[in-house]
């Protein structure tokens, strides 16, 4: 069974860009949730999406969004990039129709803000 | 408001050496999921246990253990003897159990980054 996939791997952007992170859940996982991680704040969860609806929303500001296709992909959108954007950011899948079901995490995408 | 507070930043032993990592939390609410993630260099989060505020009974896992006690709020995890390929970050997580089950919000501590020396 394929895992998380986090798409691409690796980004530099410069100040004022803005950026696309992609994320294909496990088959069957409805459920994709995003967390950032920085060496300061260290993971926080930005927002989560089931059945293309974000259900929760973290304390990030609006520059930070995302969306969920009908296939459970998900992407997320950061406009206006600022050098503290610089992050890790991962992505999770989970069957939320399990209660207390573990959350699967891809390998991340590491953005770096120039 | 949930909290997770990891004490230990970094944590050094010697290969064989058994090592706990400590864990509290604070949450209002009664029902609750904790988890462990370990996170390689490769930096995927991989999971490695989780326990509901209803059960705390211990688990062992091969050298892996968790003691969760909810006087104390603290689940705490234990590596018997140690070995290199044990080096990573390690996070405790909490969770609240939303209408409809989904714990699609983890609340994580800092981490403890834990190097196991030949």
């Amino acid at each position: 069974k394929a895992g998380v996939t986090q798409t691409p791997r690796y980004l530099i952007k410069t100040r004022g860009q803005q950026v696309t992170l992609s994320c294909s859940p496990i088959s069957g996982h409805r459920s994709v949730s995003w967390y950032q991680q920085t060496p300061g704040q260290g993971l926080q969860f930005l927002f989560e999406y089931f059945s293309e609806t974000q259900r929760n929303k973290g304390n990030f500001p609006g520059r930070f969004s995302g969306r969920q296709f009908s296939n459970s992909r998900s992407e997320m959108n950061v406009s206006t990039l600022e050098l503290g954007d610089s992050a890790l950011y991962l992505c999770a899948s989970s069957l939320p129709e399990l209660s207390g079901t573990e959350a699967f995490f891809g390998q991340g995408t590491r953005l770096t803000v120039v | 408001a949930q909290k997770v507070t990891q004490a230990q930043t970094e944590i050094s032993v010697v290969e064989k050496e058994d090592v706990t990592l400590d864990c509290v939390y604070e949450t209002r609410d009664t029902t609750y999921y904790l988890f462990w993630y370990k996170q390689p260099p490769s930096g995927e989060l991989v999971f490695l246990i989780r326990r509901n505020s209803f059960d705390e009974q211990n688990e062992i896992s091969g050298r892996y253990s968790w003691n969760f006690q909810k006087s104390t709020s603290s689940f705490n995890f234990t590596i018997t003897a140690s070995q290199v390929v044990d080096s990573a970050v390690y996070f405790c997580a909490l969770s609240e159990a939303y209408s409809g089950g989904s714990n699609y919000k983890l609340t994580f501590g800092k981490g403890t980054l834990l190097t196991v020396n030949p």
